[in-house]
């Protein structure tokens, strides 16, 4: 069963615009989140992270939106940069350990200069 | 380098045969994950060990795979019988946490399995 879902295989924004990437999860127990960002090649890298106390999260360029009630987060970039191109995965970690992440299967963004 | 690191990159054998990769955390972290990822996916939970002690295991993991992390330090996957449906790519992370709480996690570059 996917536990945490991304619906968009595939994203393009032009340089410079904002990128929305969207993740939704099934499980209200989940009470933490992160994104990962993945170059062809190399594992991924943690990018920004958000506990469910808060329902935003921004570092520099990036920012992480959450939506409890809708299950619901999302990152924004803005401006969006070609570097950012890469395989971005959410994330939540199973809430009982803590240890375990469940991750989302995927968005590729695409940022054309 | 400080990162995780994993051995091999790549891996092609035959059906049938064992194989077993290795991963190198980052030193000083306690808690160390596999994963798998095949094409399309997410990475997929495996199996962790804090320290020494390998404290959970996914129903993914059938009795041909087997982990071990002696001394706490690297940690090998191994492999027997290797089957079609088990290549994929094999994700080895690490962390530095304390009782459930939610820590990020390092990953290494992964040791990509090709059964034929």
């Amino acid at each position: 069963d996917q536990q945490v879902k991304q619906n968009s295989p595939s994203l393009s924004v032009q340089e410079g615009r904002i990128s929305i990437l969207n993740c939704d999860y099934t499980n209200s127990m989940f009470d933490y989140f992160l994104w990962y960002k993945k170059y062809p090649a190399e594992g991924p890298t943690f990018l920004i992270s958000i506990s469910s106390i808060k329902d935003k999260n921004e570092d520099g360029r990036f920012t992480v939106f959450l939506n409890k009630s809708a299950k619901h987060l999302s990152l924004h970039i803005v401006p969006s940069q070609p570097g950012d191109s890469a395989v971005y995965f959410c994330a939540a970690p199973r809430s009982n350990t803590g240890n375990q992440f469940y991750f989302g299967t995927g968005t590729s963004l695409t940022v054309i200069p | 380098d400080t990162g995780v690191s994993q051995d091999p990159r790549h891996k092609i054998t035959k059906r049938g045969q064992n194989v077993t990769f290795r991963c190198d955390p980052i030193s000083e972290h306690n808690r160390l994950y596999w994963y798998r990822q095949t094409l399309g996916q997410g990475p997929e939970f495996l199996t962790y060990f804090q320290n020494e002690a390998q404290l959970e295991k996914s129903r993914l993991l059938s009795d041909r795979f087997s982990a071990e992390r002696p001394k706490g330090s690297f940690s090998t996957l191994e492999i027997q019988r290797t089957e079609q449906g088990d290549s994929a790519m094999y994700l080895c992370a690490s962390s530095w946490a304390s009782g459930s709480s939610y820590n990020e996690q390092f990953f290494g570059p992964g040791t990509r399995l090709t059964v034929l």
